[in-house]
């Protein structure tokens, strides 16, 4: 119930292309979504995140999709670049429990 | 605002011994996380503490504890260490209970065990 599946576990594409990384929870409790973002060496960062109340966010060129009915969301990377290349983590998180992460997808856009 | 910080950046100790890892969390952030990062694989869930207590665990041998503080920094203890125990430590900090509960991660102790 606490699980967060994230796929693909890798994913090459060439620059300009549109990544989609997929996430899948079972506890319709969690009500926070963030996504990290990891370069090689360092910790994750926080990317982007999104509330069940709202079916799209975008930021620059990131857009995660929320889809509540189904239990799924995903980000997507628009105008991919090299400079994105990193593993992108999907998380869920709900007042009062641990945040819990997906176990990681890593992107390489080549030029 | 200082973000999430952990000490010291790298360690090397030898097969058998003991590590001592340290993070201190952004102010007002109450609970710590601490995850494990081998070469290559995703974030594994090793401890979560909160106002001083742990809140959970993950399922790692009882040779890795840890403990919070008052002041709500944390230490991960890793005892007679053994050469898979090599990896990326991650600490992590959120609040709890308020509508961002999202974490914030220092740059992580590599641990290596020759």
């Amino acid at each position: 119930q606490q699980q967060v599946k994230q796929s693909p576990q890798s994913l090459i594409v060439q620059k300009g292309g549109i990544p989609i990384i997929n996430c899948a929870y079972e506890n319709t409790a969690f009500d926070y979504f963030p996504w990290y973002q990891q370069f090689p060496g360092k910790g994750p960062a926080l990317l982007i995140a999104i509330r069940p109340d709202v079916s799209e966010k975008k930021e620059g060129r990131f857009t995660i999709s929320f889809n509540k009915s189904a239990k799924q969301f995903s980000l997507h990377i628009m105008d991919s670049q090299p400079g994105d290349s990193a593993t992108y983590f999907c998380a869920a998180s709900m007042g009062y429990q641990k945040v819990t992460f997906g176990t990681g997808t890593k992107l390489q856009v080549i030029p | 605002e200082a973000g999430v910080t952990q000490s010291p950046t790298h360690l090397i100790k030898t097969r058998g011994q003991q590590a001592t890892l340290r993070c201190s969390p952004i102010s007002g952030h109450t609970s710590v996380y601490w995850y494990q990062q081998a070469l290559g694989l995703g974030l594994q869930f090793l401890l979560w503490y909160d106002e001083g207590e742990e809140r959970n665990r993950g399922n790692f041998p009882p040779r890795f504890s840890g403990r919070q503080f008052p002041n709500y920094s944390s230490e991960l203890n890793v005892n007679a260490l053994e050469l898979e125990d090599s990896a990326l430590y991650l600490c992590a900090s959120s609040r709890l209970g308020g509508m961002n509960t999202e974490a914030f991660f220092g740059q992580g102790t590599r641990l290596t065990v020759v």
